[in-house]
């Protein structure tokens, strides 16, 4: 089957690094995408890796490792605003997105 | 960079009455568009698949006759809600991609919150 694991919640102080995991089983792989979402709100696009690498993109990177199903959402100079949920969504063979589950992220001042 | 409008944000409705939802791509033409429901604390699940000018691709156990999907144009998707009941209540977000795939990005509307008294 196809699964999609990221942690449920994680904690971290404004100012800090915090660095969001994503592992993946699907079939077929044709990119995987970064989201943001703050409560009630639709999510907004952070990142999409296609190619083993990353993507840097002002204080937020995402990295990509195809052969270990394995991708990372980094977030620098933590602000409160980034009090959101992260979703990691992969897109399968057929451009089918497949989401996690999200990761709540709560920023301590 | 592209929009993606969704109307309308908030609706409350009696049960057994249709509910209509409108995504529309502002700039860009949107040959497939996707349509999410999210219930509380839960992530967004794929309801249906919608491709402009052919019937939706429904995802297993969602009902097509009671969620209405029609696609009639390359900027506007519909997704009607019949005869809704209390357990439809959520929130519900429709997609779009550009028909031109060279940005990988999904633009998404900005949801709808549907209550059913």
């Amino acid at each position: 089957g196809q699964n999609i694991d990221q942690p449920t919640e994680m904690t971290a102080t404004e100012g800090a690094i915090v660095q969001i995991n994503c592992t993946y089983q699907t079939s077929g792989f044709n990119g995987l995408f970064w989201y943001q979402q703050h409560a009630g709100e639709a999510p907004t696009f952070l990142s999409y890796n296609v190619l083993d690498g990353l993507e840097e993109k002002g204080r937020f990177s995402s990295f990509l490792s195809r052969s270990k199903g394995y991708s990372y959402l980094l977030l620098k100079e933590l602000q409160m605003k980034d009090s959101a949920s992260y979703l990691c969504g992969v897109m399968d063979s057929n451009y089918q997105l497949i989401w996690g589950a999200g990761t709540k992220l709560i920023i301590k001042p | 960079g592209a929009v993606v409008s969704q109307h309308p944000s908030w609706v409350i409705c009696k049960s057994g009455t249709s509910v209509k939802i409108e995504c529309r791509s502002l700039d860009f033409q949107a040959t497939t568009m996707f349509w999410y429901r999210q219930f509380p604390k839960q992530s967004l699940m794929l309801m249906a698949t919608s491709n402009e000018g052919s019937k939706a691709t429904y995802e297993q156990g969602v009902e097509k006759d009671k969620f209405l999907i029609n696609h009639a144009s390359l900027t506007l998707s519909t997704l009607t809600v019949t005869s809704a009941h209390p357990e439809d209540s959520s929130f519900y977000i429709c997609s779009a991609r550009e028909q031109r795939w060279d940005t990988g990005e999904l633009f998404f509307g900005e949801g709808s919150r549907l209550t059913v008294l």
